[in-house]
């Protein structure tokens, strides 16, 4: 069973921000948050991770609360290429990665 | 860079018949490797993993196998394939286990 809890399914208005939640309430202290997304019929795109921090690069920002409990992936201006699904993973050694069912983003023109 | 290529793209193959799959990987050494598999609808279910050659790990109990014959080749294989092993399968590489693993473009795999 995964480890994270994410809404089944999400909209977003192209340009603004898309804010994807996800609940990792029983995380321990070495698990680190990876987020990854997968469009129609291709191989999962990894996103970010992080352990504590917040982290950002050029594809987005990953916010980690401070009890580490939750977190939520900002993509800062959605494009329509950005629909997908996205899954948040929690794992320590990156070995056994276990998927969810994810959120379904739609980024509608 | 590090590029993985997984063949073929897609498959269609009777009840029965064997199964091989491979996956390479390049730009790397002593790559962690996986097998995914995907079923419609479903999310990704990790069906072995591999830190170096020859040594295998099994997540699931099923009819296939994996094989790791040389650094950056991983194959997965059956002897019979099942109605059920239908579905969309996964190999991904990642450099060291803290480490994110990268997805090829997957095959998917048909079962008549």
């Amino acid at each position: 069973d995964a480890k994270t809890t994410q809404p089944p399914s999400m909209d977003c208005a192209e340009g603004r921000a898309a804010n994807l939640p996800c609940n990792h309430s029983t995380i321990s202290g070495n698990e680190y948050v990876y987020w990854y997304r997968q469009i129609h019929s291709q191989g999962p795109q990894y996103i970010i991770h992080g352990l504590k921090n917040n982290e950002t690069n050029e594809m987005a920002s990953l916010i980690i609360t401070e009890d580490r409990k939750s977190s939520t992936l900002i993509l800062p201006h959605a494009t329509l290429r950005d629909t997908a699904v996205y899954y948040c993973i929690v794992d320590n050694y990156g070995q056994n990665f276990v998927f969810g069912p994810g959120t379904r983003l739609s980024v509608l023109p | 860079s590090q590029t993985i290529h997984q063949w073929p793209a897609t498959l269609v193959q009777p009840v029965g018949s064997p199964l091989s799959l491979e996956c390479t990987v390049e730009g790397t050494s002593n790559p962690n490797l996986y097998w995914y598999r995907q079923a419609a609808g479903r999310g990704l279910q990790l069906l072995f993993y591999s830190v170096g050659i020859g040594q295998i790990s099994s997540e699931v109990p099923q009819n296939l196998s994996a094989s790791r014959p040389q650094d950056r080749q991983f194959i997965l294989s059956s002897k019979k394939l099942l109605l059920s092993d239908s579905g969309f399968y996964l190999c991904a590489w990642s450099v060291r286990d803290d480490q994110p693993q990268h997805f090829g473009d997957g095959t998917r795999l048909s079962i008549l």
